[in-house]
């Protein structure tokens, strides 16, 4: 089992372009979790998707849209980057529910000039 | 919104020493918490979680943590600290739903 993958792993944008991250997880979970990771900040959730099909807003969810594709994907896209995006941004499954244990994927740094 | 408190964001030890990285934790209903740790360049991964059952929680590599709800408080501790132990520690906290929400980290360093 591969677990969480994200894709890519690095990114370098202008201010103003797009991107799409990526995830896919092969555990069979039903909830997937966007955070961002920010220095004194810890993680921050910006969208989550408890189940196929819904997805809701966390603590952070400006300039961020997310894509349920199907059980196994979760795409994260910022539609016109700012510098205030530059992150480490995780993408996370589970089970579901409050007290499930999040499995992370190993990370994309974006960085926007 | 529930939220955590880690106090103390960089802590060191010596190799052999206890360690003690504290969370605090507001809540108005009863929590779930979690402690999760991050090494240099991955994703987090879980050490242990409190979800209503035994106070006192067992983790992987010698960790534990105890929930003592008068003092709304869950720390983590080691008896004594391995070299390896070094990395990035995250306290979490859930609410009845979907969402998670962490604290802000404490990184520990391991002295030889």
């Amino acid at each position: 089992n591969a677990g969480v993958t994200q894709t890519p792993k690095f990114q370098v944008l202008k201010t103003g372009q797009s991107m799409t991250l990526q995830c896919a997880q092969d555990m069979n979970h039903n909830s997937m979790y966007w955070y961002r990771q920010d220095p004194g900040m810890g993680l921050r959730l910006i969208y989550y998707s408890a189940s196929e099909g819904t997805t809701d807003k966390g603590e952070v969810p400006n300039g961020y849209n997310v894509s349920r594709l199907n059980k196994r994907e979760f795409s994260l896209r910022l539609e016109s980057a700012a510098p205030s995006q530059t992150s480490v941004y995780f993408c996370a499954s589970g089970t579901g529910g409050p007290r499930n244990t999040q499995y992370f994927g190993p990370g994309t740094r974006l960085t926007v000039l | 919104a529930q939220s955590v408190t880690q106090l103390g964001s960089h802590v060191s030890v010596s190799e052999g020493a206890l360690v003690l990285l504290r969370c605090n934790y507001s809540s108005s209903v009863p929590p779930y918490l979690f402690w999760y740790v991050q090494y240099p360049n991955q994703g987090l991964q879980l050490l242990l979680k409190y979800t209503s059952a035994a106070t006192l929680v067992k983790g992987i590599n010698g960790f534990e943590a105890e929930f003592k709800k008068s003092e709304t408080s869950f720390h983590l501790t080691k008896p004594s600290a391995h070299m390896s132990d070094a990395a990035e520690y995250f306290c979490a906290v859930s609410d009845t739903g979907n969402q998670f929400y962490f604290g802000t980290g404490t990184s520990l360093t391991v002295i030889p």
